[in-house]
């Protein structure tokens, strides 16, 4: 079963636009990751927040969490053409147990 | 240049075969990782070893065996009673510490006909 369910399926913006994706889950965490897919290609990570920390940032990656709502969000500001391809979250019990979404297909048109 | 290595990138096989897919890392990470990835859809976790020589089932082991002979190698078996073993395979790997994230491969995609 899929802990961390993302919001929208699949998003298409224009460069320089910002895109957001929204990521929701059921029970409780340790910590919660978002990764990165280029098509055909291996996961990579991107940024891991921890159940006690509400916001996060990497270069041009947000990254907020919300324990009460049981939500995150993953916002990129002034995105590229290489910013497209399927990002991912995914949930981390105490265990460290991961749990994966279905993904946000993202695609930034030049 | 540390990392995770799958091989081979595609496999193709006749129903009713056997086939086994590597994935070797040198990172020395304890624990591995099999991911089942199928269109359009998350990860989902087949077999997980956290030390050499141990081995736990993940969600949906039906039909695919493991072993974890060395740190550094954790085979996937996909056995023929496995019903639909067409997708798109992941190996990870994770250092063991808390709050880390995992290292992942660049995938077999599998094609049985």
């Amino acid at each position: 079963s899929q802990q961390g369910e993302e919001d929208p399926q699949a998003l298409s913006i224009q460069e320089g636009e910002n895109a957001t994706m929204n990521c929701s889950y059921k029970t409780s965490i340790n910590n919660l990751q978002w990764y990165r897919q280029n098509s055909g290609r291996g996961l990579v990570h991107l940024i891991l927040i921890r159940s006690n920390e509400r916001e996060k940032h990497s270069g041009r990656l947000r990254v907020t969490l919300d324990t009460s709502k049981k939500s995150s969000s993953l916002l990129i500001t002034a995105s590229r053409a290489a910013d497209t391809a399927s990002y991912f979250c995914a949930t981390a019990d105490s265990w460290g147990k991961l749990q994966f979404g279905a993904g946000t297909q993202v695609v930034v048109t030049p | 240049d540390g990392g995770i290595t799958q091989s081979p990138k595609y496999l193709f096989r006749k129903e009713g075969q056997n086939v086994t897919l590597s994935c070797e890392q040198n990172l020395n990470h304890d624990a591995m990782y099999w991911y089942r990835q199928d269109p359009g859809q998350g990860l989902r976790l087949i077999y997980y070893s956290q030390i050499v020589n141990d081995f736990q089932k993940g969600d949906i082991a039906e039909g695919y065996s493991v072993s974890r002979e060395k740190k550094e190698s954790f085979p996937l078996t996909v056995t023929s009673a496995q019903k639909n073993p067409t997708a798109f395979y992941l190996c990870a790997s994770h250092p063991g510490t808390v709050n880390s994230p995992l290292h992942f491969g660049n995938g077999t995609r599998l094609t049985v006909t």
